[in-house]
């Protein structure tokens, strides 16, 4: 168990709906780091937050948003959704500065289908 | 712009005999380098990184790893494989400097044959 917490483990939604995937960081951890995971397009980074600011942008759609709140805790949300958006959405944690060679560690992932 | 390559999509090891999966990267200036493991319907666990230093680093279960930095290398190493180590292996990379993200390869996937 790495200690992040995702919700809900498993999501099947409507083409055109919008959902929200819930994340608690390990208990201290700064850093959130939001990544997307299919068949086709491997492990895609989308977004990273350091204490409530978002630091780092990767492959993210702009249907997609995410935050962070002062209690730590990440929501990234999904919006008209396709059929495309189907994957293993994963969040992940690390600690220390945005230098340093700190570990990322990954929760066990939200599985989004989208029907 | 950073990016991770790892060139076998499949690699198949005997029970007992050494494995190695290859991982090479790119990226401006000196790099940190993982390496996880995902088993079926799981979330990816660590199991290594270089940071600094010795260029050989231990990890779990028994894994190893060398940082070649001329070849831009960090291929991962286990002297005698196991049927449980068996899964997905995912090398990546995050720039010292310049950047905050963590780039991951499209990943490896281990047979351990008994």
């Amino acid at each position: 168990d790495s200690g992040v917490t995702q919700t809900p483990k498993h999501l099947i939604t409507a083409t055109g709906q919008r959902v929200t995937l819930r994340c608690s960081p390990r208990s201290g951890d700064l850093s959130v780091y939001w990544y997307q995971q299919s068949l086709d397009q491997g492990l895609q980074f989308l977004i990273q937050y350091y204490n409530g600011e978002e630091r780092a942008k990767g492959n993210i759609l702009e249907r997609f948003s995410a935050q962070q709140f002062p209690d730590l805790h990440s929501e990234l949300n999904l919006s008209s959704l396709e059929l495309g958006d189907s994957a293993l959405y994963f969040c992940a944690s690390s600690d220390g500065t945005l230098s340093s060679g700190n570990t990322i560690y990954f929760g066990e992932g939200s599985w989004l289908t989208v029907v | 712009a950073q990016s991770v390559a790892q060139p076998e999509d499949q690699v198949n090891v005997a029970e007992g005999n050494p494995l190695t999966v290859k991982c090479t990267y790119s990226v401006s200036g000196n790099p940190y380098l993982f390496w996880y493991v995902q088993y079926p319907n799981r979330g990816l666990q660590f199991l290594l990184k270089y940071i600094t230093g010795d260029n050989l680093v231990k990890g779990s279960y028994g894994f190893e790893a060398e940082f070649n930095k001329s070849q831009t290398s960090f291929h991962l190493k286990k002297p005698s494989a196991l049927v449980s180590d068996s899964a997905l292996y995912f090398c990546a990379v995050r720039a010292v400097t310049g950047g905050f993200k963590t780039i991951f390869g499209a990943g490896t996937r281990l047979f351990v044959k008994a």
